[in-house]
């Protein structure tokens, strides 16, 4: 099986632009998780979606926003960009269940390096 | 509130050597563990998770971890460690009672394996 796929892979924004960002999981999966990697904050979560609602959210401003699509996919924008916001943006897949508890590890895609300047 | 520590930066080791990362976790509910290994301009790797049954947890290429509840730890091992086992570790928790996907990392632990 094709492992996560991100893209793309590196992006370079100015401050005030806006990003959109897109994940594709392993096939199967339907859980889907975004996480923000900085030097100083180390791996944050940012949201989580299955079958296309947003089951957990992060603590992050309004300006991050995500979604996903009937095939899984998931994408996620940031508007008005900061300088604060470069990072390495991961996508996680994993096969969640839609109750009950879940055991599944996640399964990462290689990120995003999102730069802005 | 959940919370991984992982309370070195780095751990140097000579190739050939017993390695261990050091991780505690708090949650509130049943702690769902995991490790993970990230090497340089990558995503993170899976290597191994524990969620319930025996305390001792093997995973990939040749890494295990022991699951200790009274001292709230879950470190990683391996009986000999490798050049190529360097890389930046990350142990991370979920809360198992919780239906959510949400995983709390740790800082991260810089192996150094020299030859």
């Amino acid at each position: 099986k094709a492992g996560v796929t991100q893209t793309p892979r590196y992006l370079i924004k100015t401050r005030g632009q806006q990003v959109t960002l897109s994940c594709s999981p392993i096939s199967g999966h339907r859980s889907v998780s975004w996480y923000q990697q900085t030097p100083g904050q180390g791996l944050q979560f940012l949201f989580e979606y299955f079958s296309e609602t947003q089951r957990n959210k992060g603590n992050f401003p309004g300006r991050f926003s995500g979604r996903q699509f009937s095939n899984s996919r998931s994408e996620m924008n940031v508007s008005t960009l900061e300088l604060g916001d470069s990072a390495l943006y991961l996508c996680a897949s994993s096969l969640a269940a839609a109750t009950g508890l879940s055991s599944y590890e996640q399964y990462f895609g290689p990120g995003t390096r999102l730069t802005v300047t | 509130a959940q919370s991984v520590a992982q309370p070195e930066d780095q751990v140097n080791v000579a190739e050939g050597n017993p390695l261990t990362v050091k991780c505690t976790y708090s949650v509130s509910g049943n702690p769902y563990l995991f490790w993970y290994v990230q090497y340089p301009n990558r995503g993170l790797q899976f290597l191994l998770k524990y969620i319930t049954g025996d305390n001792l947890v093997k995973g990939s290429y040749g890494f295990e971890a022991e699951f200790n509840k009274s001292q709230t730890s879950f470190h990683l091992k391996k009986p000999s460690a490798l050049v190529s086992d360097s890389a930046l570790y990350f142990c991370a928790v979920r809360d198992g009672s919780s239906n959510t996907g949400k995983l709390i990392f740790g800082q991260g632990t810089t192996l150094q394996v020299k030859p």
